[in-house]
């Protein structure tokens, strides 16, 4: 079935390292969000992608959606302690259901 | 303006009893889904209502169900509890639902666990 594969699952990097999570989906997406969901608390959205090839930046942040809008990525450069957290990919599928990634846990080391 | 609310937040129950849950969505949000999220599962949809209509179901058994009032308020029901019931259960609202605009709005969530 439907589903969407992130990785990985979790990762830990030194503080002002990057941090890269990859999502892939086994079908076409009609667009693809991201959210972040922190110790605790719960997803909040941080981004929509809906364009073949589309890259979008939010400060530190940037998003990029495939080609093939079969995958995506999520590149946060030199990280910082409030960038840990869980991050999700969630892609909606041409019937309009959402299914979300497995989730990259990432862990800032001071 | 409000963000969504669930309510109870936590909750504990036994095998075999059922539980119903609460979610208020963002005013003039129409849509709410809702999601169960364990750690070994990550976040799996379990069904969207949009203006009282159950537009999509995930892919759980029939003791998980739902309703929508005209106010757009959700409640989500589950019976018979089984052990593996044990999630945080997450509310999410938006105008319009899991589509192209459909950037999701998500409550505190209600921790349930089932001893």
């Amino acid at each position: 079935g439907q589903q969407v594969m992130q990785i990985p699952q979790y990762q830990h990097v030194q503080e002002g390292e990057d941090f890269t999570t990859y999502c892939n989906s086994s079908t076409t997406l009609s667009n693809i969000q991201w959210y972040k969901q922190r110790p605790g608390g719960h997803p909040v959205f941080l981004i929509q992608l809906v364009k073949s090839g589309e890259v979008k930046k939010q400060k530190r942040l940037t998003f990029q959606f495939g080609e093939a809008k079969k995958n995506s990525s999520l590149h946060i450069t030199a990280t910082q302690t409030t960038d840990v957290g869980t991050y999700f990919c969630a892609g909606l599928t041409g019937a309009n259901n959402l299914f979300f990634g497995t989730g990259t846990r990432l862990t800032v080391i001071p | 303006k409000a963000g969504v609310t669930q309510t109870p937040r936590y909750l504990i129950k036994t095998r075999g009893q059922q539980v119903t849950l609460s979610c208020s969505p963002i005013s003039g949000h129409r849509s709410v889904s809702w999601y169960q999220q364990t750690p070994g599962q990550g976040l799996q949809f379990l069904f969207e209502y949009f203006s009282e209509t159950q537009r999509n179901k995930g892919n759980f058994p029939g003791r998980f169900s739902g309703r929508q009032f005209s106010n757009s308020r959700s409640e989500m029901n589950v019976s018979t509890l089984e052990l593996g019931d044990s999630a945080l259960y997450l509310c999410a609202s938006s105008k319009e639902g899991q589509g192209p605009s459909g950037e999701l709005f998500f409550g505190e969530g209600s921790r349930l666990t089932v001893l």
